[in-house]
């Protein structure tokens, strides 16, 4: 059973284009969680979704950001306009239910030059 | 609204000492409680998870304890080894299960 798969791993832009992240939970995992680790701080919750629908996005920043995971395919966090303060790892997470261990990917790292 | 603090910042020992990770947390309603270790550049790797009704967990060389009353955490590594240094990552999960709340992390460093 792989584990929870991101990718790209690394992604360069410049200001104002767009990112688009994506994540793959874990088989049979219909929870995704994403996470944001800005430099020298710590993870901070963004955005919890189940499959076509967003529970949770109390974390995300009103503007430039959204997130989906469809009945099919991974879950994609968009990033429009990107400006250098958006570079940082996002991670993603997913469990098999909402009061399950959550299970991290290994982040996407994203650099706004 | 919780907030997760982890002391020390940094660490450093010497092969072969035991040592203790502390975590604190601000809200005492927690739905479980989950240490983590992130290695540089990589993601996380889940250690141990206290549920809110439990007071400790084992795995191998690691003993997590869990306060919940006087909101707090400690993370026991017995032996150290070289292969443990790593950045080690506390979090608190919400009694809705909806999201984590992480501490800053503790930076490991064994010395060989």
């Amino acid at each position: 059973n792989a584990g929870v798969m991101q990718n790209p791993r690394h992604l360069v832009r410049r200001r104002g284009q767009e990112a688009r992240l994506r994540c793959s939970p874990m088989k049979g995992h219909s929870h995704v969680y994403w996470y944001r680790q800005l430099p020298e701080e710590g993870l901070k919750f963004m955005v919890y979704l189940q499959k076509e629908n967003i529970i949770d996005e109390s974390g995300m920043p009103k503007e430039r950001f959204s997130a989906e995971f469809p009945k099919e395919g991974p879950s994609i966090l968009r990033i429009q306009q990107v400006v250098r303060g958006d570079s940082a790892a996002y991670f993603c997470a997913s469990s098999p239910g909402i009061q399950e261990t959550q299970y991290f990917g290994p982040g996407t790292r994203l650099l706004v030059l | 609204k919780q907030e997760v603090t982890q002391i020390p910042a940094a660490l450093s020992v010497p092969e072969g000492e035991n040592l203790v990770l502390n975590c604190s947390f601000t809200d005492s309603a927690i739905y479980n409680l989950q240490w983590f270790r992130q290695d540089p550049g990589k993601g996380l790797t889940s250690l141990l998870l206290i549920q809110s009704s439990q007071r400790e967990q084992t795995s191998g060389r690691l003993n997590a304890s869990l306060d919940k009353s006087s909101g707090r955490s400690t993370l026991y590594i017995a032996a150290s080894q070289p292969g443990d240094s790593a950045t080690y990552l506390c979090a608190v999960r919400t009694p809705t299960g909806n999201q984590f709340y992480f501490g800053t992390g503790t930076s490991l460093t064994v010395i060989p």
